[in-house]
């Protein structure tokens, strides 16, 4: 069965500051990855996917996500972090099959510090 | 407008009543889904729906009901509210239900049950 593990529920970093936000999945076939965004009283908003055809994958307002098949890791990256960057971030896996749902971490809220 | 949205935006019941909440999707995906948000677990699935006229269970689907007579609505119903109902509950939507279709979320209905 397919899972997600987000490392750490509060990341807090500086404005200017690299963000990395950790994601682990566990799949039992080659996984479809997803990075959502939720800022405060909103939806969720896909920031990027990975589909296998590349395995750094650039996404919205500057962030990217590296799959490393070997650390079986989807880590979320953004050199510098700004003011606006302060979300909650949630790691998702494709179910697979014919579910078609998501299945997500638990969600790693970020902090920018001024 | 175009997109996938949630009424109400916020709702009190008490326990024992019976609550609907909306979802309405104007893109004719054929995929829709309910999950619902807690600190501490993420989204958590309740139900999806493949196509109209069919559902199936999600991961806690205990309590509640759906429907799915059109494709671009897709109810959630509390039969019998209970506080551990309490939730922000979240309608999304996908075009396939293939593994690297990515699902897109309305704003969420914060529901109270006290």
């Amino acid at each position: 069965a397919q899972s997600v593990t987000q490392l750490g529920s509060h990341v807090s970093v500086s404005e200017g500051a690299l963000v990395l936000l950790r994601c682990n999945y566990s799949s039992s076939v080659p996984p479809y990855l997803f990075w959502y965004v939720q800022y405060p009283n909103q939806g969720l908003q896909l920031l990027l996917k990975y589909t296998s055809a590349a395995t750094l994958v650039k996404g919205i307002n500057g962030f990217e996500a590296e799959f490393k098949k070997s650390e079986t890791s989807f880590h979320l990256t953004k050199p510098s972090a700004h003011m606006s960057d302060a979300a909650e971030y949630f790691c998702a896996v494709s179910a697979g099959g014919s579910q078609g749902n998501l299945i997500f971490g638990k969600g790693t809220k970020l902090s920018v510090k001024p | 407008d175009a997109g996938i949205t949630q009424s109400p935006r916020y709702k009190i019941t008490e326990t024992g009543r019976q609550v609907t909440l909306m979802c309405h999707q104007t893109w004719s995906h054929s995929y829709m889904f309910w999950y619902r948000q807690d600190l501490g677990h993420g989204l958590r699935l309740i139900y999806y729906s493949a196509a109209a006229d069919i559902t199936d269970k999600g991961e806690v689907p205990d309590g509640y009901v759906v429907s799915r007579s059109k494709t671009e609505n897709f109810p959630l119903t509390l039969e019998s509210a209970t506080r551990s109902q309490t939730s922000v509950y979240f309608c999304a939507s996908s075009l396939l239900g293939g593994s690297a279709t990515e699902a897109f979320f309305g704003q969420g209905t914060r529901l109270t049950v006290v």
